[in-house]
This record gives structure tokens, C-alpha cells and sequence, in this order.
């Protein structure tokens, strides 16, 4: 069975530092991966997906393999990107998607 | 992309009762999900309501709990059965993004969700 991991709950950083939001999976095949936000009180939203390879806000996540990660980072964060993100997994053309619980990243002034 | 609303946003329950959620997307898709969320946990897939066939649930979800019912491509509801404290979570719909025809189109959009409150 398919399992994502997000190690950190919560993250704090300040406006115009480097961000990177921790993702790491166990699955034994190809996955695709995604990172979902949730800004407050807006609903669930698709950020990027693996397989586009584009930057979404100045997000990018690369997917390494050798370390099965998927780790989202921005060079310099901005206060609206205070946010919930979740790292998500498909393992097949089915949309079934497999969630990691989260980090709440929080971008000080 | 699809736009789905969902009702009620909220609700507070007794224990014991049942509540249905209705989850409407302004377009005709073959698949919807319910996922929940329990507090501080990530989504986890409780059922995939296919139109015209009895919805698959996932391993720890079962139908006499979680009844389904896709009387439509635009429209299903999920009821939660005789609840219990353990129900409280938010309770999401979602739909595939992109057409099934897209490359890569594993990719789900949400409700804002329902959030249920047991007493």
C-alpha cells in the first residue's frame, strides 16, 4: 500500500525567505505525485503536479526517485502563501488519491 | 473545470442519528469521491459513487455506514449512519479536473466541504 509522509505539522518562515515543504512516499511503482493547497477559508486546490514540471506561485517540486520525495520549495516566500499543503499520491490512472496530513506553513510579515 | 457545491457546510448532530450530504457539480462526470478528514488527519477515500452501479468503497468503509446514492451524473449524496463521536470530521466531494481523455489526468477537484459535528 501506497503512504505519504509530510514530517512537519507546522512551518514558519519569514517574507522573502527560502521555503521547502517536506514530502516523502513509499510506493512500489511509477507514482504520480501532486501538491494540493488550502488557503483559509477557501476549499481544496490543485498547486502542481509532478508530470507538468512548471512552477505554479513560484512553487516547484522535483521528483526524486532515488530518495522517493517530492519536495515543494519556493526561493523567496511571500505572506499569501500562508497556506495548508498537502502533498497527495495516485498509483494508477484510477484518481485515488493518497494524502500526506499537511504542513501549515505561515509566512511572517 | 467542474464547480461542485456541497450542503449542508456544516452541521451539529446527536449521536445515534444520521445525516445526509449532497454534493451537486455544475457538469456531467462519470466519477465522484467522498473523502474525509478527521481532525488533524490528512483526506482519507471513503467511496468512489459511480452513476449507475453501487459506489466501491475503500477498506474500513463499509455501505451500512456510509450508504451512497449517484442517481445522476451531476449529483450524489453520502449519508453517515448512526453516528458516533468518531464521525466528527469534514466529509469532501470531488471530481475529476480534466477530461479523462487529458495526459496525466489524475487530478481531483473539491468541495469546500462538509463539516460535522457529533455530540
Amino acid at each position: 500500500a501506497q503512504r505519504v509522509t509530510q514530517p512537519e505539522k507546522l512551518l514558519s518562515v519569514f517574507k522573502g525567505a527560502p521555503v521547502e515543504l517536506k514530502c516523502n512516499y513509499s510506493y512500489s511503482g511509477s507514482p504520480e505525485l501532486f501538491w494540493y493547497v488550502q488557503y483559509s477559508r477557501q476549499r481544496l486546490q490543485l498547486l502542481l503536479r509532478h508530470i507538468s514540471r512548471e512552477s505554479i506561485k513560484g512553487f516547484t517540486a522535483d521528483l526524486n526517485k532515488g530518495e522517493t520525495s517530492f519536495h515543494l520549495k519556493k526561493p523567496f516566500a511571500q505572506e499569501e502563501d500562508s497556506a495548508m499543503y498537502y502533498c497527495a499520491l495516485s498509483a494508477g490512472s484510477n484518481y485515488k488519491l493518497t494524502f500526506g496530513k499537511g504542513t501549515l506553513l505561515t509566512v511572517n510579515p | 473545470s467542474a464547480v461542485i457545491s456541497q450542503k449542508p457546510s456544516r452541521d451539529i448532530c446527536q449521536r445515534g442519528t444520521s445525516l445526509t450530504i449532497q454534493c451537486q457539480v455544475d457538469s456531467q462526470v462519470t466519477m465522484m469521491f467522498w473523502y474525509r478528514q478527521q481532525p488533524g488527519q490528512s483526506l482519507t477515500l471513503i467511496a468512489t459513487a459511480n452513476q449507475g452501479s453501487e459506489a466501491t468503497y475503500e477498506s474500513g468503509f463499509v455501505i451500512d455506514k456510509f450508504p451512497i446514492s449517484r442517481p445522476n451524473l451531476t449529483f450524489s449524496t453520502l449519508t453517515v449512519s448512526n453516528m458516533s463521536p468518531e464521525d466528527s470530521s469534514i466529509y469532501l466531494c470531488s471530481v475529476p479536473l480534466l477530461p479523462t481523455s487529458a495526459s496525466g489526468a489524475n487530478v481531483l477537484t473539491f468541495g469546500a466541504g462538509s463539516r460535522l459535528t457529533v455530540l
